[in-house]
C-alpha cells in the first residue's frame, strides 16, 4: 500500500545545477500537485495537473518545470538551481480535484548551495 | 487568487485543554474546507474536512466550525493531548482562474504540554 512515492528524500545541489524530483502514485488518481514548504510560509503550491495530459502553472512556478508522464507519474524540474529553491517540496495526489483529499508523499528535502 | 490566512502562528496548551486555531479565506468555488495534520518528518495527511451543508463537523476530539457569511472556519481540539503536538494546516480551493487549485494557510505549530 505505497500511496505517493517521491525520491529522492534528500538531495544537495549545487547552483546552477538541474535536477528532477520524481513523484508517483498507485491510486489511480487523476490529479496530482507539488507543493514547496518553506518555515514560516505553509505550502505553496508550485504546479499541479487536473488530468493525464495537463499542466497548469500554480503560485509560485518560476525556476520550475513538469511533465505528467502518465497517469501515475508527475515530475519537477529544475533547470538551473537557485539557493531560494532550498525547501522542502511535497508531492500529493487527489482521485478528483481541490475539493477531495490530497494524500501527500513524505517529502523531498532540497539545499541548494 | 486565493488567500488563506491561518491564526495564531504558534499555541501552547496544556493538555486536557482546548486548542482553537482559526481561519479566513477571500474566495472558493466549492464549499469545501480541510485540515491538514502535520508530524514533523512527514508529510500532511487530511485531518478532518467540512463540506458546509452544515455549520459544523465533529470526529472525536476534533470540530470544524464554519461561518459562511464572515467567510471563517476554526478547528477546535478538545481534551489536547501531547500526541496531537503537529503543524496544523487550514485550506480552501481556488475559484475562478484558480479553479482546481488547493490554498493552504501558513500553519499553526501546536505544542501540547503534558
Amino acid at each position: 500500500n505505497a500511496g505517493v512515492t517521491q525520491t529522492p528524500k534528500f538531495q544537495v545541489l549545487k547552483t546552477g545545477q538541474s535536477m528532477t524530483l520524481q513523484c508517483a502514485q498507485d491510486m489511480n488518481h487523476n490529479s496530482m500537485y507539488w507543493y514547496r514548504q518553506d518555515p514560516g510560509m505553509g505550502l505553496r503550491l508550485i504546479y499541479y495537473s487536473a488530468s493525464e495530459g495537463t499542466t497548469d502553472k500554480g503560485e509560485v512556478p518560476n525556476g520550475y518545470n513538469v511533465s505528467r508522464l502518465n497517469k501515475r507519474e508527475f515530475s519537477l524540474r529544475l533547470e538551473s538551481a537557485a539557493p531560494s529553491q532550498t525547501s522542502v517540496y511535497f508531492c500529493a495526489s487527489s482521485r478528483g480535484g481541490s475539493n477531495e483529499k490530497l494524500f501527500f508523499g513524505s517529502g523531498t528535502q532540497l539545499s541548494v548551495l | 487568487q486565493q488567500q488563506v490566512k491561518q491564526s495564531p502562528q504558534s499555541l501552547i496548551v496544556q493538555k486536557g485543554g482546548i486548542s482553537i486555531i482559526n481561519c479566513a479565506y477571500e474566495n472558493t468555488a466549492f464549499d469545501y474546507f480541510p485540515w491538514y495534520q502535520q508530524f514533523p518528518g512527514k508529510g500532511p495527511a487530511l485531518l478532518i474536512a467540512i463540506r458546509p451543508d452544515v455549520s459544523e463537523k465533529k470526529e472525536g476530539r476534533f470540530t470544524i466550525s464554519f461561518n459562511k457569511s464572515a467567510k471563517q472556519f476554526s478547528l477546535h481540539i478538545m481534551d489536547s493531548q501531547p500526541g496531537d503536538s503537529a503543524t496544523y494546516f487550514c485550506a480552501a480551493p481556488g475559484g475562478g482562474s484558480t479553479l482546481g487549485r488547493l490554498y493552504f494557510g501558513r500553519g499553526t505549530q501546536l505544542t501540547v504540554w503534558p
